[in-house]
């Protein structure tokens, strides 16, 4: 079962403004932990923002944002003033396993290809 | 850069053939995982290790091999080679420390089977 849902396959940003990218996730541990990552062009993943499970707030990385609705299952990616080299696909990952804590793998959505227009 | 580096970037084999994947993690990092990212099966967990001891297993096929030497670097081995293993193989690596135990992705392998 798809444990990580990204339900856009491309979306369309107009430079400056912001964009939300949608996750939802599925999971009965109690503990875990949501991730963002970028992948450009190029192919390198570039880790963004983190949220664990227990915490109070949504994360904030500089432009990035993660807007945690824990009944819901959703974690969506807030990219504020959208530059052009924000054009790259990003994947929704969830961490689980057995040991818990931080050193789980990582399950990852499908990802959503964010392209910025000038 | 994250820190964690990945060799060769590109390796074009053929069918059959057998080759090696290293990574070496960054300074103080404990824990390798190993990804396997194709255009159709996405992005796939494929195995871990911890301080050079295997930790957990995901769609790993059984021609593939993995471990983990005393400097902490890593070799995913892959052998028996078919066309659909042609993928980016990524290797990350993670702090043992702190909740977040965010992974560091190093660039890729780039695998073409012919």
């Amino acid at each position: 079962a798809q444990k990580i849902t990204q339900t856009q396959p491309g979306m369309f940003v107009q430079e400056k403004e912001a964009v939300t990218l949608d996750c939802t996730y599925d999971t009965s541990d109690p503990s875990y932990g949501l991730f963002w990552y970028k992948q450009p062009s190029s192919g390198e993943m570039i880790f963004l923002i983190y949220q664990g499970s227990y915490d109070q707030q949504n994360a904030t990385e500089g432009r990035y944002s993660l807007n945690f609705q824990k009944a819901r299952k959703s974690a969506n990616l807030v990219i504020s003033a959208s530059q052009l080299g924000d054009s790259a696909m990003y994947f929704c990952a969830m961490r689980e396993g057995r040991y818990g804590g931080s050193q789980g793998n990582l399950i990852f959505g499908k990802g959503t290809k964010l392209s910025v227009k000038p | 850069d994250s820190g964690v580096t990945q060799t060769p970037k590109h390796l074009i084999t053929a069918t059959g053939q057998r080759v090696t994947l290293r990574c070496s993690p960054r300074s103080g990092d404990l824990s390798v995982y190993w990804y396997q990212q194709s255009l159709d099966q996405g992005l796939q967990f494929l195995i871990q290790y911890y301080n050079g001891e295997e930790r957990a297993k995901g769609n790993i096929l059984e021609r593939f091999s993995a471990q983990q030497f005393p400097d902490l670097h890593s070799e995913l081995n892959l052998s028996s080679l078919e066309l659909g293993d042609s993928a980016l193989y990524f290797c990350a690596s993670s702090d043992p420390g702190g909740p977040a135990g965010t992974q560091y992705f190093g660039p890729g392998t780039r695998l073409l089977v012919l």
